[in-house]
């Protein structure tokens, strides 16, 4: 069964920069995963951040970028402010009988 | 504006079935897909499956393969999603997405705000 892999948990300064990345247990990640990233509150359905590693949709802030990173999908946070506070979740795109996989999720902390 | 309603929350025995249903507005709901995500109480996102809108084609995780249907009626612009033979581990909020084509490629946009299921005996 493929495995998605992110970070548990991730602490970054108000104003500072952090990058979350996604692992796949298949190999590297590449462009042909499609990477979408996700943001969820508590309390609130998740919000589409990034599609296809490295595009906003309409409402994401400039502060959020994708990437691809060493064999993983990233996503860097760039001048972090307290309401970036959150869980973030890394989709990647199989294809075939389990076309897609959802990371475990990384817990943002801004202190 | 683009809107994906949710059911209500159910409470459900364990052995049986609930159906949640996501009811779309504000675009042509044939022209996309619809995928269903759950998430048990403090856990991650998990996928469970697609449905094109058009033509009914579906795709199930492996993990939930002969216990779930998904399922359109295009009349009425929703998508169902049924879950049989429920136990506790399926207690979970169930979420709808809408399966956008950014820039020709598959990409979740807008959520439904959660159906939150509770199996309990």
């Amino acid at each position: 069964q493929t495995v998605v892999t992110q970070e548990p948990s991730l602490t970054v300064s108000p104003g500072g920069t952090v990058t979350l990345t996604c692992a796949s247990s298949t190999g590297a990640v590449t462009s042909g995963y499609y990477p979408n990233w996700f943001q969820q509150k508590p309390g609130q359905a998740p919000r589409a951040l990034i599609y296809s590693t490295s595009n906003k949709h309409s409402w994401t802030p400039a502060r959020f970028s994708g990437s691809l990173l060493g064999g993983k999908a990233a996503l860097t946070l760039s001048g972090v402010q307290p309401d970036d506070e959150a869980d973030y979740y890394c989709l990647l795109y199989y294809g075939g009988a389990q076309p897609w996989v959802f990371g475990g999720g990384t817990k943002l902390t801004v202190l | 504006q683009v809107q994906l309603v949710q059911s209500g929350a159910e409470v459900k025995k364990p052995g049986a079935s609930v159906k949640v249903s996501c009811k779309a507005s504000g675009y042509t709901f044939t022209a996309y897909y619809i995928h269903w995500v759950r998430q048990a109480p403090g856990q991650g996102l998990e996928w469970m499956g697609w449905i094109s809108a058009n033509s009914g084609d579906t795709t199930y995780a492996q993990n939930f393969q002969g216990r779930v249907t998904m399922t359109r009626d295009t009349s009425i612009n929703t998508a169902y999603m049924e879950l049989s033979s429920l136990t506790s581990d399926d207690t979970a909020i169930y979420y709808c997405a809408r399966d956008n084509m950014c820039g020709g490629v598959s990409c979740p946009d807008y959520w439904g705000q959660g159906t939150l299921v509770t199996v309990s005996s």
